[in-house]
């Protein structure tokens, strides 16, 4: 298996609604990470996991909170949100954390909050 | 601070033509660079890095360090080289940042 793959394709949310974003890849990859692609926009990075650990937060706002259970699955988990957070979320994975390895995108969550 | 800029935000060219896309980044350390490609319909994907100086499906890319860039280039473009482009600089180990991207459109 080599693709991140990437559930649910859609998500229509209310402001008061908690949903979650889930990612899974089964390459062995040890590092993964959560983009923000607003629409003709580039991808922007909020969250880097290594090795199931949060290694970096972009200062994303409280009300999106990440969680690796395991090195084979990432969550975003949505809480309160608002409008101006509908976009696209991409996941992506790579070999290994602190290299230049290629990382692997996955077909992305579009969100819309209203 | 570290930015990429991709001047053109459409490049339109017939079958046939050569190509470039420009790409100039700022950085005060070594960077790694890529060129990342989203086709019609299809994830985001990995086209080139500056590291391993492969040719692939015709492009190459070449790091000049004096003139900050990385611009993308391909002596004929196919129909099938249409896509939106994204040169990407990888920072501090683990942040990878991107242009603002070039849709290239190649006509027949």
């Amino acid at each position: 298996d080599t693709e991140v793959t990437q559930t649910p394709k859609h998500l229509v949310m209310g402001m008061t609604n908690k949903k979650s974003l889930k990612c899974e890849q089964h390459m062995g990859h040890r590092a993964m990470y959560w983009y923000k692609q607003k629409a003709k926009k580039p991808p922007e990075l909020m969250f880097v996991y290594s090795y199931e650990k949060l290694s970096i937060n972009e200062s994303v706002p409280s009300r999106f909170s990440p969680e690796c259970p395991n090195s084979s699955l990432l969550n975003l988990h949505l809480h309160a949100l608002q409008p101006e957070d509908s976009a696209l979320y991409l996941c992506a994975s790579s070999q290994r954390p602190g290299q230049a390895y290629e990382q692997y995108f996955g077909p992305g969550t579009r969100l819309t909050v209203t | 601070a570290q930015r990429v800029t991709q001047p053109e935000k459409l490049l339109s060219v017939f079958k046939g033509a050569p190509v470039e896309l420009k790409c100039n980044y700022s950085y005060s350390g070594s960077p790694e660079l890529f060129w990342y490609v989203q086709y019609s319909r299809q994830r985001l994907q990995l086209l080139l890095r500056h590291i391993s100086r492969e040719s692939i499906k015709g492009f190459t890319a070449d790091l000049n360090k004096g003139e900050t860039s990385f611009h993308l280039k391909k002596p004929f473009a196919q129909e099938e080289d249409s896509a939106m482009y994204y040169c990407a600089l990888l920072y501090n180990t683990d942040k990878l940042i991107f242009g603002t991207g070039t849709r290239l459109q190649v006509f027949p």
